[in-house]
């Protein structure tokens, strides 16, 4: 089976930093994705790690730890547009995606 | 230049009444995958074509079936459903493997009354 946790969520205020752990427990690990799902509409891809360390992109960074089972994503700057559900999915095979439940983050002015 | 286009994104069926939902893509991609998504739950993949080669999840019920006539159109056929399967279906490409990314339609939002 896969266990895939994040928190259910976190709230911050606009031009705060936050950051979003996920943790992972898979048969398989082949790389971990963040994605960014706005209320009703389809995920949008955000990041990929598949070797340890920090990856950044813009306001957004994210960092995996392939040893502990752990990645995080890191929100700077934080603006409205960024309320939305962050969703931590670890490749577990080739073609399969295994999701975390995701995390609202709602940006407060 | 959309490139994931699910139709239709809203559909109210009755219970028990067959209904399916379509997807196409203009990108070309190998693999196509269907997701179950419930309010607040992560995606739930129900299965997945790797060209013409079907792949279902051990635990999707026999109710959910899925073809793929051509590399651009999959589509999903819930035979029966039951209050339980009203969801957002989200419909995913895939490219090679070192493309690593999934691309998302935008989902069909599913209400059984």
């Amino acid at each position: 089976g896969q266990n895939i946790d994040q928190p259910t969520e976190m709230t911050a205020t606009e031009g705060a930093i936050v950051q979003i752990n996920c943790t992972y427990q898979t048969s398989g690990f082949n790389g971990l994705f963040w994605y960014q799902q706005h209320a009703g509409e389809a995920p949008t891809f955000l990041s990929y790690n598949v070797l340890d360390g920090l990856e950044e992109k813009g306001r957004f960074s994210s960092f995996l730890s392939r040893s502990k089972g752990y990645s995080y994503l890191l929100l700077k700057e934080l603006q409205m547009k960024d309320s939305a559900s962050y969703l931590c999915a670890v490749r577990v095979s080739d073609y399969k995606l295994s999701f975390g439940a995701g995390t609202t983050v709602t940006v407060r002015a | 230049d959309a490139m994931v286009i699910q139709n239709p994104r809203y559909q109210v069926t009755q219970f028990g009444k067959p209904v399916t939902l379509s997807c196409s893509q203009t990108l070309n991609h190998n693999v196509m995958y269907w997701y179950q998504q419930k309010s607040s739950q992560a995606p739930k993949l129900l299965f997945h074509y790797y060209d013409k080669d079907f792949n279902n999840e051990a635990d999707t019920p026999d109710n959910f079936q899925s073809r793929r006539p051509n590399t651009s159109f999959c589509f999903l056929d819930i035979r029966s459903p039951g209050l339980g399967d009203a969801a957002m279906y989200l419909c995913a490409t895939a490219g090679r493997v070192s493309d690593h990314e999934q691309y998302f339609g935008p989902g069909t939002r599913l209400t059984v009354t």
